[in-house]
């Protein structure tokens, strides 16, 4: 079945340090990719998406590239403030009939 | 436009009582998901309604179930509570069917089950 693997975090980072976080899927057919962000105490907001190999999605200064090639979806930012910090979830949905399949989502630290 | 709302926000239940979770989409939204988040398992599929009817549902118990009404509120019920069952419960709503789309996710119900 569909999966997403993401890498584990928590990730700590210095402000203004550049950022990646790895995402790698399983998936039938041409899914479309997303990543999430979930601040604390909150749901989980839509920050970018790629429907389609080569696609770039970006928001807010992150960036993530669909490679087919690769199966993979890793977000990046250049530069990362302290207000970024929070937990992303990488992703798929392979079909109109199935479920939104997340990865186990990669704690984010950003610390002045 | 309002969000995704969800209701109520916090839940504190007893063992082996059952509990009803709200959810009300983005207005024109016909699609509503489920899903239980927890530390250890992450997030996890329940279920999903379009146009008043189940299409999908996660690998959960009959304990679980849920439904969606003409004007698109969803209800999820969970009866004979458990301790596992204490969880962050997020509800979804998407406009349209297709890949394309993604979700607007509600802030979630905090159940805990003690």
């Amino acid at each position: 079945g569909d999966s997403v693997t993401q890498m584990e975090g928590p990730v700590t980072l210095s402000e203004e340090a550049f950022l990646t976080i790895n995402c790698t899927y399983t998936a039938t057919g041409y899914p479309s990719l997303f990543w999430y962000v979930q601040y604390p105490g909150e749901g989980l907001q839509l920050l970018l998406k790629a429907t389609k190999a080569d696609d770039k999605g970006s928001n807010k200064g992150f960036e993530a590239t669909y490679r087919k090639e690769t199966t993979s979806f890793h977000l990046e930012k250049g530069s990362v403030q302290v207000s970024d910090s929070a937990v992303y979830f990488c992703a798929l949905r392979s079909s109109g009939n199935t479920p939104l399949v997340f990865g186990k989502g990669t704690r984010l630290s950003v610390i002045a | 436009k309002a969000g995704v709302t969800q209701t109520p926000r916090y839940l504190i239940k007893t063992r082996g009582q059952q509990v009803t979770l709200s959810c009300s989409p983005i207005s024109g939204h016909r699609s509503v998901s489920w899903y239980q988040q927890t530390p250890g398992q992450g997030l996890q599929f329940l279920f999903e309604y379009f146009s008043e009817t189940q299409r999908n549902k996660g690998n959960f118990p009959g304990r679980f179930s849920g439904r969606q009404f003409s004007n698109s509120r969803s209800e999820m019920n969970v009866s004979t509570l458990e301790l596992g069952d204490s969880a962050l419960y997020l509800c979804a709503s998407s406009a349209r069917e297709g890949t394309n789309y993604g979700y607007t996710f509600g802030s979630g119900t905090r159940l805990t089950v003690v």
